[in-house]
């Protein structure tokens, strides 16, 4: 079965370093999203992607954050100057369809630790 | 904007028994999805079950079934014939079917512990 892969698994880092997190998502798939789950707690939509550009993002997608989808297969996800409560799991989801109907496949996450 | 909210933040069953995790909604939209997600300690996302708003039939997946009553917005999951596999954190989720390519709204989780 096709699968959304993440890379790191696991990265420790220093405040005020950048951070890539990286995602190839399903071949197929056309929209793409990053998600950030605090450990103990929901998991928080930051922004979703089409066609190349930004469709949606949330509050907590501000300038430190941006997303790119440097080739014809990976997406990722860098974080300016991270800060401690950057922390969190970071999952990558793709889905191959606009239609809410459509289910979107979640990759395994990567952990980010801030220190 | 669509809120979800789980009230039990921790459920516990025995093997074999039967459990029901509750979920509630709030919506202005008539045409949405539900998704009832678990995520055990590997932390993977995993679908369990998806309710489209539009059917008035409840979605069953196996063990798996939900009793989704729109009026009252609301979208518990019924675990039937528990299982040690079962036990994980369960996220209900939203998704509007107004926008293309919306994003999943999360439910804040029940973690649910299955006895032996």
């Amino acid at each position: 079965e096709p699968e959304v892969t993440q890379t790191p698994s696991h990265q420790v880092t220093q405040m005020g370093q950048e951070v890539i997190l990286r995602c190839v998502p399903i071949s197929n798939h056309l929209y793409f999203y990053w998600y950030r789950q605090i450990l103990g707690q929901k998991v928080e939509f930051l922004v979703s992607f089409y066609n190349n550009e930004i469709s949606e993002k949330s509050e907590i997608f501000d300038d430190q954050f941006s997303v790119e989808r440097p080739d014809g297969s990976n997406f990722t996800l860098k974080i300016r100057s991270t800060k401690l409560e950057d922390s969190a799991m970071y999952f990558c989801a793709s889905v191959q369809g606009g239609s809410g109907a459509n289910v979107l496949t979640f990759g395994a996450g990567s952990r980010l630790t801030v220190l | 904007a669509q809120t979800v909210t789980q009230s039990q933040p921790e459920m516990s069953v025995q093997e074999a028994e039967t459990v029901t995790l509750s979920c509630t909604y709030d919506t202005s939209e008539s045409d949405y999805y539900l998704f009832w997600y678990k995520q055990p300690p590997s932390r993977q996302m995993i679908l369990v079950i998806r309710q489209e708003a539009y059917k008035q039939q409840n979605a069953t997946e196996n063990r798996f079934s939900v009793n989704f009553q729109k009026a009252a917005k609301s979208f518990s999951l019924k675990i039937s014939d528990s299982q040690l596999g079962d036990a994980a954190m369960y996220f209900c989720a939203y998704r509007s079917a107004w926008t293309s390519g919306s994003r999943l709204t999360f439910g804040e989780g029940t973690q649910l512990t299955v006895n032996p």
